[in-house]
């Protein structure tokens, strides 16, 4: 079974712009979290979709906003880019369902992003 | 999610047993403890869950103490691939929707 894909790998923005990033969970998973991780701050939940619904936010602004489509793919948008932006981040998919404790997250190599 | 806490660092020895704490004093009843590590330059993977009993898996064991205030988790035989930083997670039971809560975790150094 293949893992969870993100692309792309690597990523340079400018200060101001926006990007989409965009994650495909293994197959049969319905739930797709997103999370930001920097030296700084370490592992930061962004947010979960669970059947294209979200189901859970962490305490980001809303310049980061996602979706997840049908398929469960799921994308994740940050407009206005900051420098302080700049980060790995890092989508992880689960079976999804009730029985959240049960959720094993599988991660997958994240996306790079430098802002400039 | 409740609160955990972690040592920062541990160094440990190759083919030696590693014993990584982390303690919950807020704990609540319906949660569950979970462990991840990250690998360098990989997002994170899943070790191992527990609530009450100790619990085992191929990748290590979870002891539990009695009131759940704390816990452990226990590499049998470290090699140098199990150098990573682990995280110590609450999860509760009654949560319905998932996303974790990542503290600072504990950088685990194996030396040959």
């Amino acid at each position: 079974k293949a893992g969870v894909t993100q692309t792309p790998r690597y990523l340079i923005k400018t200060r101001g712009q926006q990007v989409t990033l965009s994650c495909s969970p293994i197959s049969g998973h319905r739930s797709v979290s997103w999370y930001q991780q920097t030296p700084g701050q370490g592992l930061q939940f962004l947010f979960e979709y669970f059947s294209e619904t979200q189901r859970n936010k962490g305490n980001f602004p809303g310049r980061f906003s996602g979706r997840q489509f049908s398929n469960s793919r799921s994308e994740m948008n940050v407009s206005t880019l900051e420098l302080g932006d700049s980060a790995l981040y890092l989508c992880a998919s689960s079976l999804g369902g009730n029985k959240v404790i049960m959720n094993e997250q599988y991660f997958g190599p994240g996306t790079r992003l430098t802002v400039t | 999610d409740a609160k955990t806490t972690q040592p920062n660092s541990m160094e440990s020895n190759e083919e030696e047993p590693v014993h990584l704490p982390c303690n919950h004093s807020t704990i609540s009843g319906t949660d569950y403890i979970h462990w991840y590590r990250q690998l360098p330059s990989q997002g994170p993977e899943y070790v191992i869950h527990g609530l009450t009993s100790n619990v085992n898996n191929r990748m290590a064991s979870l002891a539990i103490a009695e009131d759940r205030k704390s816990s452990t988790l226990i590499l049998h035989r470290a090699t140098l691939r199990d150098a990573a930083v682990y995280y110590c997670i609450l999860r509760d039971i009654g949560g319905g929707a998932d996303g974790l809560t990542f503290g600072k975790g504990t950088h685990l150094i194996i030396q040959p």
